[in-house]
């Protein structure tokens, strides 16, 4: 079956540091892939996505490229803010079904000043 | 627009005990679907409903069930609760079932405790 692996937390940096949470994924096919991200008591909120192989998803200075040859999906960040702490999450859909989706465990990131 | 709504935002239950929680989806949005997430872990898949009916299904005992109403909203059902049933439960909505642009809207959960 599908499964998404993330690498893992915590993860505490200062704050314009560079970030890189990677993700790898098992599936078959060619799904679409998906960051999520998680703050505290709330739900999740979709940060960035590619559909697919090659294609670069970029949102609020986060940018993650779906590389089909590694089954890979790492979040980069530039310069991260004490705002961005949170957990991530990466995800994969298939076409076929849009609304059933696996996830990775969740990274989850501090920024200090 | 009013995002993903769902109810109650928080429950305690005892083992043994049955419990529902609803979710109205976003407006225009046909389908919903259930994830449950564990402390520390990543959501994980339990129902999708597209158009009233069941069209996903993850791997969860019958303990577990749900349904879409008419207006697109759905509860989910879980009977005989165990404490290991203690997990955040999301629910989320999409235009469609099938078409993977339409990006899955996620409401802020449900904490069910089970003691």
């Amino acid at each position: 079956g599908d499964s998404v692996t993330q690498m893992e937390g915590p993860v505490t940096l200062s704050e314009e540091a560079f970030l890189t949470i990677n993700c790898t994924y098992t599936a078959t096919g060619y799904p679409s892939l998906f960051w999520y991200v998680q703050y505290p008591g709330e739900g999740l909120q979709l940060l960035l996505k590619a559909t697919k192989a090659d294609d670069k998803g970029s949102n609020k200075g986060f940018e993650a490229t779906y590389r089909k040859e590694t089954t890979s999906f790492h979040l980069e960040k530039g310069s991260v803010q004490v705002s961005d702490s949170a957990v991530y999450f990466c995800a994969l859909t298939h076409n076929t079904n849009a609304g059933k989706s696996t996830f990775g465990d969740g990274t989850t990131l501090t920024v200090k000043p | 627009d009013a995002g993903v709504t769902q109810s109650p935002t928080h429950l305690i239950k005892t083992r043994g005990q049955h419990v529902t929680l609803r979710c109205s989806p976003i407006s225009g949005h046909k389908s919903v679907s259930w994830y449950q997430q564990v402390l520390g872990q990543g959501p994980q898949f339990i129902f999708q409903y597209y158009e009233k009916e069941e069209r996903g299904r993850g791997n969860f005992p019958d303990r577990f069930s749900a349904r879409q109403f008419p207006n697109y909203s759905s509860e989910l059902n879980v009977n005989a609760l165990l404490l290991g049933d203690s997990a955040l439960y999301l629910c989320a909505s999409s235009l469609d079932a099938f078409v993977v642009i339409y990006e899955q809207y996620f409401g802020p959960g449900t904490r069910l405790t089970v003691t």
